[in-house]
């Protein structure tokens, strides 16, 4: 059976702060890693994956990808109040994902 | 650009009954999934439609079904709702069903969906 586990489950930590969320895997079909940020309702997109190795960076956020270990870190640097969120990790062949359960993040000013 | 459209945003329904949700994709987007959030299962895939046809499906009952038109926008279908039905659904378009980058899912905000 497709599995993603993330860890840790919640985190909460000060501003400026930098954090690493963890993302396993094991999948029968791996083509991709995704990774969104759910505040509200819609997840929005942040990262895809495909590539081992390959660090994808937007601003404070960077993500990397081991498809030998399967996993992928996603970093946050100098957290702000904004990041507070839960972060799901996906992964799957096309269309269809599997998600983990998320990390709920909570930066306190 | 509009962004992916769910219709509507909330709902109450009993036990029985059954219900229709809608999307929207993004324009231009020809691939659409619908998922299941839940507090105790989290995100969990119920299938996909590409140009009119079922692509992939994930592990619920037959109760569960979708249909995708020819300008993309999907439907999905519960019938005979039970009160574990009440979850969030999300749909999500992307455009393509696959190619890297060009199957990143851009989500809605969902329907809300209570069973009573």
């Amino acid at each position: 059976e497709d599995k993603v586990v993330q860890s840790p489950l919640s985190l909460v930590v000060h501003e400026g702060d930098t954090v690493t969320l963890n993302c396993s895997y094991e999948v029968t079909n791996f083509r991709s890693l995704l990774w969104y940020k759910q505040e509200k309702k819609a997840p929005t997109f942040l990262f895809m994956l495909t590539s081992s190795g390959i660090e994808k960076k937007s601003g404070r956020l960077s993500s990397i990808l081991d498809k030998k270990e399967l996993f992928s870190i996603l970093n946050i640097t100098a957290t702000q109040t904004g990041d507070s969120a839960v972060y799901l990790c996906a992964v799957g062949y096309g269309n269809k994902l599997v998600f983990g359960a998320g990390t709920i993040l909570r930066v306190k000013s | 650009k509009a962004g992916v459209t769910q219709t509507p945003r909330y709902l109450i329904k009993t036990r029985g009954q059954q219900v229709t949700l809608s999307c929207s994709p993004i324009s231009g987007h020809r691939s659409v999934s619908w998922y299941q959030q839940t507090p105790g299962q989290g995100l969990q895939f119920l299938f996909e439609y590409f140009s009119e046809t079922q692509r992939n499906k994930g592990n619920f009952p037959g109760r569960f079904s979708g249909r995708q038109f020819s300008n993309s926008r999907s439907e999905m279908n519960v019938s005979t709702l039970e009160l574990g039905d009440s979850a969030l659904y999300l749909c999500a378009s992307s455009l393509y069903w696959t190619g890297e980058g060009k199957n990143i899912q851009y989500f809605g905000a969902g329907t809300r969906l209570s069973v009573l």
